[in-house]
């Protein structure tokens, strides 16, 4: 099945500091998305972005699909960014989503 | 619209037992899907129902299994539990198609 890496596996910033998060992925998607899970547990859908750029307010998000790779921009971090960020793939055999190991993201006042 | 509710929210069994949470989509959507999130194994595919069917299923032993209501509401039961289930279990709801799925919080399962 698809394979999904993402790094750096944790990062920490002090706040207003701009970080990106990489997600890559071995095969053909139809389906990516971002999350952003907080110390609670709650999974937030960022973004659904299988191929092009979207943007959020503070948040972007890059991917280019023939390369196999998305690309989360983070800028001007504040601390409720903290939390882990998963990137999750549905491959063009599949119906459902792999989930990326995530990126710990710690954002220190 | 409300967001996707799971219950209960925390559950402490034992060894042996079994136990049934539930998950409520978004009013509309007829997908529901189950993930099991351990800080070993991370966010693992369980299954996804659709208008009461299974679509889907993850790679897990039958001991996991679940149900999909006409009202869209959605079932997953564990039997005999083995302490290695401990774990978030999350459901996601969506429309069906390839689209956003929203989660809902959670139900946190300690099996001691």
């Amino acid at each position: 099945g698809i394979q999904v890496e993402q790094s750096p596996p944790d990062l920490i910033l002090q706040e207003g500091a701009n970080s990106t998060l990489r997600c890559n992925f071995s095969d053909s998607v139809n389906n990516l998305q971002w999350f952003h899970q907080n110390p609670w547990g709650q999974l937030i859908n960022l973004f659904y972005i299988p191929s092009g750029t979207k943007q959020n307010g503070r948040l972007s998000a890059t991917t280019v699909a023939t390369e196999r790779y998305s690309l989360l921009y983070i800028s001007s971090s504040q601390t409720t960014d903290s939390g882990v960020y998963f990137c999750a793939v549905v491959d063009n055999y599949g119906q459902n989503f792999v989930f990326g190991p995530g990126t710990r993201l710690s954002v220190l006042p | 619209k409300a967001g996707v509710t799971q219950t209960p929210r925390y559950l402490i069994k034992t060894r042996g037992q079994q136990v049934t949470l539930s998950c409520s989509p978004i009013s509309g959507h007829r997908s529901v899907s189950w993930y099991q999130q351990t800080p070993g194994q991370g966010l693992q595919f369980l299954f996804e129902y659709f208008s009461e069917t299974q679509r889907n299923k993850g790679n897990f032993p039958g001991r996991f299994s679940g149900r999909q209501f006409s009202n869209s509401r959605s079932e997953m039961n564990v039997s005999t539990l083995e302490l290695g289930d401990s774990a978030l279990y999350l459901c996601a709801s969506s429309g069906g198609g390839q689209e956003t799925q929203y989660f809902g919080p959670g139900t946190r399962l300690l099996v001691l």
